[in-house]
């Protein structure tokens, strides 16, 4: 069973220009999350998505914005990139969102670098 | 506000010592609490999880164990090895939502 697919795993930008990242769940997960993570923060949840809604946000400016298509793949966009947007961002796929209990399983990450 | 503290920041051994990593939190209503071990620069891997009635649970040589009355757990690592060498991340989650609360890790460094 293929895991959790993120693509691309590296990306370097410049500041004012917008990226997308894009996450394929595990196959039969419905629910998708994405997270960034900076030496200083750790992990910080920006938003999930459950079959194709937004179901919960992080504290994020409205830059960071996401969606999920019917298949359960998710994509991340991030507008008018600052320095300090530069992370580690990770998605995680579970299979439904709401049971505590069950397991979130990570991509790998994209490392976005903004210069 | 829903905190989780780990303790120590950082942590060399050498090969073949034991271990123990802290976890104290605030999260409240608690649901459940997990451990994953994160290489450098590759996304987070389960080790346990554990809902309030758990006390300990074992994967390997990795044992977590749950006090939910004074909110605190513990990651006892057995016998490392080399490739142990990551960083340690506990994450709480509250019951009735998704979100999740994670510490900032500890970063373990097992040397020969």
């Amino acid at each position: 069973k293929a895991g959790v697919t993120q693509t691309p795993r590296y990306l370097i930008k410049t500041r004012g220009q917008q990226v997308t990242l894009s996450c394929s769940p595990i196959s039969g997960h419905r629910s998708v999350s994405w997270y960034q993570q900076t030496p200083g923060q750790g992990l910080q949840f920006l938003f999930e998505y459950f079959s194709e809604t937004q179901r919960n946000k992080g504290n994020f400016p409205g830059r960071f914005s996401g969606r999920q298509f019917s298949n359960s793949r998710s994509e991340m966009n991030v507008s008018t990139l600052e320095l300090g947007d530069s992370a580690l961002y990770l998605c995680a796929s579970s299979w439904r969102q709401g049971d505590m209990n069950t397991e979130a399983f990570f991509g790998q990450g994209t490392r976005l670098t903004v210069v | 506000k829903n905190q989780v503290e780990q303790s120590p920041q950082s942590l060399i051994i050498l090969e073949g010592k034991n271990c123990t990593l802290q976890c104290n939190y605030t999260v409240s209503p608690f649901s459940n609490l997990r451990w994953y071990k994160q290489d450098t620069g590759r996304g987070p891997v389960s080790l346990t999880i554990m809902t309030f009635s758990e006390n300990t649970k074992s994967n390997g040589r990795y044992t977590a164990t749950l006090d939910a009355d004074t909110k605190q757990s513990s990651l006892h690592i057995t016998a490392s090895q080399l490739s142990d060498s990551a960083s340690y991340i506990c994450v709480v989650s509250e019951t009735g939502s998704y979100q999740l609360t994670f510490g900032k890790g500890t970063k373990l460094s097992v040397i020969p």
